[in-house]
C-alpha cells in the first residue's frame, strides 16, 4: 500500500496574501490531482498533472499555480488569498492512462483567511 | 452538462435498517461514463467504496452494492442491514473513461446510524 500526505494540516493566511500547500505520494503513481471542496459541496478539480513536470488546469485554475517538479510531489499556490475565504483542499494520485482509476486521496489541507 | 444528484442529508437510520442513497447523474459530454461511490468515514480521508465501468453491471463492497442503470441514469447505494460504523459521508461521482482527469462529484450524503 502508500499513502498521501499533505502539509500543512492547517494553513491560516492573510488577505492577498500568497500561500502554497505541498502534497507526497509514495504510490509511484504518475497522475496527481488538486481539489478544491467548500463546505456542503462537492469536489471541484483545480489542477492535475500526468507526469513529472507536467500542469494541466481543472475547472477552478484561476487564482492557483501549481508545481510538479518530481513524481512523488504536487504543489499548490494560492496565488493571492481571498478575505473570508474558508475551504479544503484535497490532493489525490491515480495511475495514469484509465478513466476509470480509483483516485487515493490524503487527508487534506484547511485553509483559513482572515 | 454533466452532473451528479443524490440524497441530501443527512440521513439517519437505526442500526440493522435497509438504507438506500439515490444517485442520479447527467452524462451529455461523456460517451462512455462510469459511477463511482467514494466514502469518507470520521477522521479518515476519501477512499474508494465501489466503482462500475460498464452500464448494467452492479459493484459491490463492505455489504453496499450499486448496479449502473443507464435506462434511468442512476446509480443508487443499497445496504440490507446498516451497523454503526457505517456512519460517513457518501459521494457519487461520474467519471469517463477517456479522461482521466474528468470526475463530477456529488455534494455527498451525510449518513448517521444509530445504535
Amino acid at each position: 500500500g502508500g499513502i498521501i500526505t499533505q502539509t500543512p494540516k492547517f494553513l491560516i493566511g492573510q488577505e492577498g496574501q500568497k500561500l502554497t500547500l505541498k502534497c507526497q505520494q509514495n504510490f509511484n503513481h504518475d497522475t496527481m490531482y488538486w481539489y478544491r471542496q467548500d463546505s456542503g459541496k462537492g469536489l471541484r478539480l483545480i489542477y492535475y498533472s500526468i507526469t513529472e513536470n507536467d500542469l494541466q488546469k481543472g475547472d477552478l485554475s484561476e487564482g492557483y499555480d501549481a508545481s510538479r517538479e518530481k513524481k512523488s510531489s504536487f504543489s499548490l499556490t494560492v496565488t493571492s488569498a481571498q478575505k473570508n475565504e474558508m475551504a479544503v483542499f484535497l490532493c489525490a494520485s491515480s495511475i495514469t492512462g484509465t478513466g476509470y482509476a480509483e483516485q487515493f486521496f490524503g487527508p487534506g489541507t484547511r485553509l483559513t483567511v482572515l | 452538462g454533466d452532473s451528479v444528484t443524490q440524497t441530501e442529508g443527512p440521513v439517519t437510520v437505526s442500526e440493522s435498517e435497509s438504507l438506500i442513497i439515490n444517485c442520479t447523474y447527467s452524462a451529455t459530454s461523456i460517451a462512455y461514463p462510469n459511477l463511482f461511490w467514494y466514502v469518507r468515514y470520521p477522521g479518515e480521508g476519501l477512499q474508494l467504496l465501489l466503482k462500475v465501468i460498464t452500464a448494467g453491471q452492479k459493484g459491490s463492497s463492505r455489504g453496499f452494492e450499486a448496479t449502473y442503470n443507464k435506462e434511468t441514469t442512476s446509480f443508487h447505494l443499497q445496504k440490507a442491514s446498516v451497523q454503526e460504523s457505517d456512519s460517513a459521508v457518501y459521494y457519487c461521482a461520474l467519471g469517463d473513461v477517456g479522461d482521466n482527469s474528468k470526475l463530477i462529484w456529488g455534494l455527498g450524503t451525510s449518513l448517521v446510524v444509530n445504535p
